[in-house]
């Protein structure tokens, strides 16, 4: 299976703050990375698919890249809505699996 | 808008079959991947397998001994069977749709908290 590893697994930052999280897959899964927004007691919500490409709905404030086989989540100036667990997800390669889950809170 | 209902009982009693039915409303099950993944409480996400509407499937190799996912076309509704559970298959249970060729999943339901006990 593809190894999907995020760091942080949290991280506590203050509203306006930017705020970058990492995904790092153990081999190459082109650009299917995509990342999720979950806040308790809800399913997750896509954010971005295509390592890149906003979800339709979300704030332009999230964005995502890749860089080999390392791809990053940003969130510019941090809402308090955003504060919730971020997750990564790979569907280049079977089975689908996600990054361990990036927590954050507020500072 | 599409959505999508988990539906099943809560409770599970080891060594039994845990089963759960995803009803989708607001859009066609045809032509699109529909996929179970859970999590167990306070973990991360596992993806347990997905149904095409023609019927095909693909499910996690560390599950697909257990696992069998099925489609009902005329009811827009797809299901999961797990079988011979126990305590490590407690989890919430999502249905979800995939997007794209099912690189990822787009439309969620609200997840169903199955616990396996006796």
């Amino acid at each position: 299976d593809i190894q999907l590893t995020q760091t942080p697994s949290f991280l506590s930052s203050s509203v306006g703050d930017r705020v970058t999280i990492t995904c790092r897959a153990s081999q190459g899964i082109n650009s299917y990375l995509a990342w999720y927004q979950q806040k308790p007691g809800r399913a997750p919500k896509l954010l971005i698919y295509g390592a890149s490409t906003l979800q339709s709905g979300v704030p332009s404030s999230f964005s995502g890249s890749r860089y080999g086989t390392e791809f990053t989540l940003t969130i510019n100036s941090l809402q308090p809505e955003d504060f919730a667990t971020y997750y990564c997800q790979q569907g280049n390669t079977f089975p689908v699996t996600f990054g361990g889950g990036t927590k954050v809170e507020i500072k | 808008q599409v959505q999508l209902q988990e539906s099943g009982p809560g409770l599970v009693k080891p060594s039994e079959t845990l089963s759960l039915t995803c009803t989708v409303s607001g859009g066609s099950i045809n032509n699109n991947y529909w996929n179970w993944i859970r999590q167990p409480p306070e973990k991360g996400l596992q993806w347990i397998g997905y149904i095409y509407y023609t019927g095909n499937t693909n499910y996690n190799p560390s599950l697909r001994s257990r696992v069998t996912i099925s489609v009902d076309t005329s009811k827009n509704q797809f299901s999961l069977k797990l079988a011979s559970v126990t305590a490590a298959d407690t989890a919430v249970y999502f249905c979800a749709r995939g997007h794209y060729g099912n690189a990822e999943f787009d439309f969620w339901g609200q997840g169903s908290l199955v616990t396996v006990s006796s």
